[in-house]
């Protein structure tokens, strides 16, 4: 069965640092995408970062790089220099299966302190 | 570009009674799907639509929640009765496919979701 899981419940940051969440996954399907979304507290998904698995980089979105390590099954979301506005929760997900679903990991709570 | 509309943003209603949730996508987009997000954990699809068609409900509790999308483009969420771990968020999202396979990109759009206390 597909899986996320995301180890860390939440996380406290000085703003300015940079910040890596933690995704593992598991499947068994060799084809599959995995998706990083930020949720602030107002409650909508905001789309961060895409990556596919046969993918030969690691994706980049301005300040969102994702450290993809498809051995280890890992695809940790990393954050340079950390903003206030960047307190939120952010889940990793991973589309696959038959229906091309998104599976959702429990969510991170990211706190940025200034 | 308008983005995922939702309607109400909040509910509170009392065990047992209906309620009903309503959803309007971007224009164009040909998927939507519903999510019910219980506190502290990830959303989880309740049904997928693809144009006015079901693709999955797999996880949708039939015996009291349904869904529609009457003519491919506005969508309603029903549970009726609400138990008390109905309490949740529901999140609408859509995107322009459903995709066509699993490295498909197709960003999922959200809209802010409703908030369900059931009492």
């Amino acid at each position: 069965a597909q899986k996320i899981t995301q180890t860390q419940p939440g996380m406290f940051v000085q703003e300015k640092e940079a910040v890596t969440l933690d995704c593992t996954y598991d499947t068994s399907d060799p084809s599959y995408g995995l998706f990083w979304y930020k949720q602030p507290s107002s409650g909508e998904m905001i789309f961060l970062i895409y990556q596919g698995s046969y993918d030969q980089q690691n994706a980049t979105e301005g300040r969102y790089s994702l450290n993809f390590q498809k051995a280890r099954k890992s695809a940790n979301l990393v954050i340079s220099a950390s903003q206030l506005g960047d307190s939120a929760m952010y889940f990793c997900a991973m589309r696959g299966g038959s229906n091309y679903q998104l599976i959702w990991g429990a969510g991170t709570k990211l706190i940025i302190k200034p | 570009e308008a983005g995922v509309a939702q309607s109400p943003r909040y509910k509170i209603i009392e065990k047992r009674q209906s309620v009903a949730f309503w959803c309007n996508p971007i224009s164009g987009h040909a998927t939507l799907y519903w999510y019910q997000q219980i506190l502290g954990q990830g959303p989880k699809l309740l049904i997928q639509f693809q144009n006015n068609g079901v693709v999955d409900d797999s996880q949708l509790p039939k015996d009291r929640f349904s869904a529609e999308r009457l003519k491919g483009v506005d969508s309603t969420l029903k549970i009726q009765p609400a138990k008390l771990e109905d309490s949740a968020v529901y999140l609408c999202a859509s995107s322009l496919t459903s995709g066509t396979g699993s490295l498909s990109y197709n960003e999922q759009f959200f809209g802010p979701g409703t908030r369900l206390t059931v009492l």
